[in-house]
């Protein structure tokens, strides 16, 4: 079965400044997607990035990055000019035939 | 647009009672899956379908049914409540192949 890591349960990270959110999962399937979701306070889940596995080159959506190493099987998330929304916790999640997440990563953005 | 929809939004249950928690999706996915999140371990898959009539196990199955009768449908049954089902239910979907999954807003479930 598929596993998801994240490493760091919690992190922190000034105003402004980038912070990385690590991610390794363990598949010996091809071709999957993986992606990050944002929880905030109010619970809901919310799509940041996504990767497909086939793309060599990395997603990007605005202020949010991916770095993903395929062979290292690792999937980091870089949040540039952090703001304090993006105080929430974070997920890893990998799919093939169904979707799996990590335990999360709680960041929190001091002013 | 409804998107996912999960009743109720919270529940408190004696040991042993059972109960059903809704997910109904407007959207035509044929995909819909139940996750529990628990403190310190993520989001964890208890069932997931692909379409209806079909269902298969996720990560944590036990003590938890399902079916999918309909596509719009994805009911999960709690045949005897147990304090360790105290947790937060989700409910998503997404198309085939999945790509993005939909959450319901999530429903608190305690155990007493």
């Amino acid at each position: 079965a598929q596993t998801v890591t994240q490493s760091q349960p919690e992190m922190s990270v000034q105003e402004a400044e980038t912070v990385t959110l690590s991610c390794t999962y363990d598949t010996s399937e091809n071709n999957y997607y993986l992606f990050w979701y944002k929880q905030p306070p109010s619970r809901q889940m919310i799509l940041v990035i996504r990767q497909e596995a086939y793309k060599q080159q990395n997603a990007t959506e605005n202020r949010f990055s991916v770095n993903f190493q395929k062979a290292a099987k690792s999937f980091s998330l870089k949040i540039s000019d952090s703001q304090l929304g993006d105080t929430a916790m974070y997920f890893c999640a990998f799919r093939l035939n169904d979707m799996r997440f990590g335990a999360g990563t709680r960041l929190t953005v001091k002013p | 647009n409804a998107g996912v929809t999960q009743t109720p939004k919270f529940q408190v249950l004696k040991t042993g009672q059972s109960m059903t928690l809704q997910c109904a999706q407007d959207m035509n996915h044929e995909y819909m899956s139940w996750y529990r999140q628990d403190p310190g371990m993520g989001l964890r898959l208890i069932h997931y379908s692909v379409g209806a009539g079909i269902t298969d196990q996720g990560e944590v199955p036990n003590g938890y049914n399902v079916s999918r009768s309909t596509t719009e449908d994805f009911p999960l049954r709690l045949l005897s409540a147990a304090p360790s089902q105290t947790s937060v239910y989700f409910c998503a979907s997404g198309g085939l192949p999945v790509e993005k999954l939909f959450f319901g807003s999530g429903t608190q479930l305690s155990v007493l």
